[in-house]
């Protein structure tokens, strides 16, 4: 059973525009959620994360947003550049979830296709 | 400061055999997890090090070991290989503290034939 869907496996937007990038979980015990980016050959690079206590972290033109009550949060890339063209893996975690905190519970990533 | 680094980069074997994955975490990082990615599944926690000792392990079979070494560098082992364990193998390190990130090596491309 999947504890972190991200539903849609690929996105394409224009330069410029907004990416919004899903992604639901259903374990309530998670209360920290990041966001790796990934590009073809190479291991997956941390973005950008939120503790359940926040509902929003900005970090330049990268914010994620929390819903808990829904259980669903999203990243938005604004403006949206070529560069961003990538997977995009949505992670949770636990605090003592299994005994630690290093195992990050992975969505299936989206890819993400920003046109020129 | 140098990343996280893992060898061999690409790996081919056959079913039956085994095989041993090295991760060098980032320097004063003391936890290590390894990660399996597969098309169909995505990524899956395999296990976590931390001070030498696997404080926890993910969904699967017995096959799928691992140790790490007093320098936090750490191996992966899986024995009688099966044609569906080919997939790149990820590893990853952190300082494991409270809340933060972890940080991925290039992963090591293995192919089961």
């Amino acid at each position: 059973d999947q504890q972190v869907k991200q539903n849609s496996p690929s996105l394409s937007v224009q330069e410029g525009r907004i990416s919004i990038l899903n992604c639901d979980y259903t374990n309530s015990m998670f209360d920290y959620f990041l966001w790796y980016k990934k590009y073809p050959a190479e291991g997956p690079t941390f973005l950008i994360s939120i503790s359940s206590i926040k509902d929003k972290n900005e970090d330049g033109r990268f914010t994620v947003f929390l819903n808990k009550s829904a259980k669903h949060l999203s990243l938005h890339i604004v403006p949206s550049q070529p560069g961003d063209s990538a997977v995009y893996f949505c992670a949770a975690s636990a605090l003592n979830y299994g005994g630690s905190q290093g195992n990050l519970i992975f969505g299936k990533g989206t890819k993400l296709s920003v046109k020129p | 400061k140098a990343g996280v680094t893992q060898t061999p980069r690409y790996l081919i074997k056959t079913r039956g055999q085994q095989v041993t994955l090295s991760c060098s975490p980032i320097s004063g990082h003391r936890s290590v997890s390894w990660y399996q990615q597969t098309p169909g599944q995505g990524l899956q926690f395999l296990f976590e090090y931390f001070s030498e000792t696997q404080r926890n392990k993910g969904n699967f079979p017995g096959r799928f070991s691992g140790r790490q070494f007093s320098n936090s560098r750490s191996e992966m082992n899986v024995s009688t290989l099966e044609l569906g364990d080919s997939a790149l193998y990820l590893c990853a390190s952190s300082l494991a503290l409270v809340r933060d990130e972890q940080f991925f090596g290039p992963g090591t491309r293995l192919t089961v034939l």
